[in-house]
């Protein structure tokens, strides 16, 4: 197993629906990120966890829940979704946050639609 | 102004050409910066990190201009291989001690034969 993986890479959902997004990196390090992409629109950061505290929340809606268990896993647990959240969630590591030459290594994404 | 701002293209080439995107940044106190590469329904993967002196990676050549708060990418003797969108990123500096990399919309990129 290499680099960062996200499961599932696929889900639907209803708006009333309650689920997890996970995420692996097997990389060493102590950072986690997870960001949301929309068609047409840049990359949006959400959360950072550096060391599994979280360092950055976003204003992100509180239907967005993440969670670090340990360095290596991340989850983003999702209920009472809108149809505008539909995007894909992607989740990146760094080797830490507290340094500037800080390269990300993305998972695959978890493309994500509510119906 | 947008911390980091990116013409969206699309830029349209044919094979061979030489084509350069630039990418200009709000924050003059930013770090560290990169080219990222995202193709179509995939993730982003880094291309190469932009270093102050300049650097070359085969094809690819990275430029940093402080005093006027952009940085480049030249793309030399394009392949249709290349045809993807391309993302600068920009380390604005420690905000409460962490260095939250900040994401431009990104260039299109469409190498045609």
């Amino acid at each position: 197993e290499t680099g960062v993986t996200q499961t599932p890479r696929h889900l639907v959902m209803g708006m009333t629906n309650k689920k997890s997004l996970k995420c692996e990196q097997h990389l060493g390090h102590n950072a986690m990120y997870w960001y949301k992409q929309s068609a047409k629109k840049p990359l949006e950061l959400m959360f950072v966890y550096s060391l599994e505290e979280r360092v950055e929340n976003n204003s992100v809606p509180s239907r967005f829940s993440p969670e670090c268990p340990n360095s290596s896993h991340l989850f983003l647990h999702l209920h009472t979704l809108q149809p505008e959240d539909s995007a894909l969630y992607l989740c990146a590591s760094s080797q830490d946050s507290s340094g500037g030459d800080n390269e990300q290594f993305f998972g695959p994404g978890t493309r994500l639609t509510v119906l | 102004r947008k911390e980091v701002e990116q013409d969206p293209g699309p830029f349209n080439v044919p094979e061979g050409a030489t084509v350069a995107f630039n990418c200009t940044y709000s924050n003059s106190a930013s770090q560290s910066f990169f080219w990222y590469r995202q193709d179509c329904r995939k993730e982003p993967k880094l291309l190469m990190s932009v270093y102050s002196s300049g650097n070359e990676d085969g094809r690819f050549t990275a430029q940093l201009n402080r005093a006027s708060q952009y940085i480049s990418l030249l793309i030399r003797d394009s392949k249709l291989s290349d045809s993807a969108t391309y993302l600068c990123v920009v380390n604005p500096g420690p905000s409460g001690g962490s260095y939250i990399p900040t994401f431009g919309r990104g260039t299109s990129l469409i190498v045609h034969p």
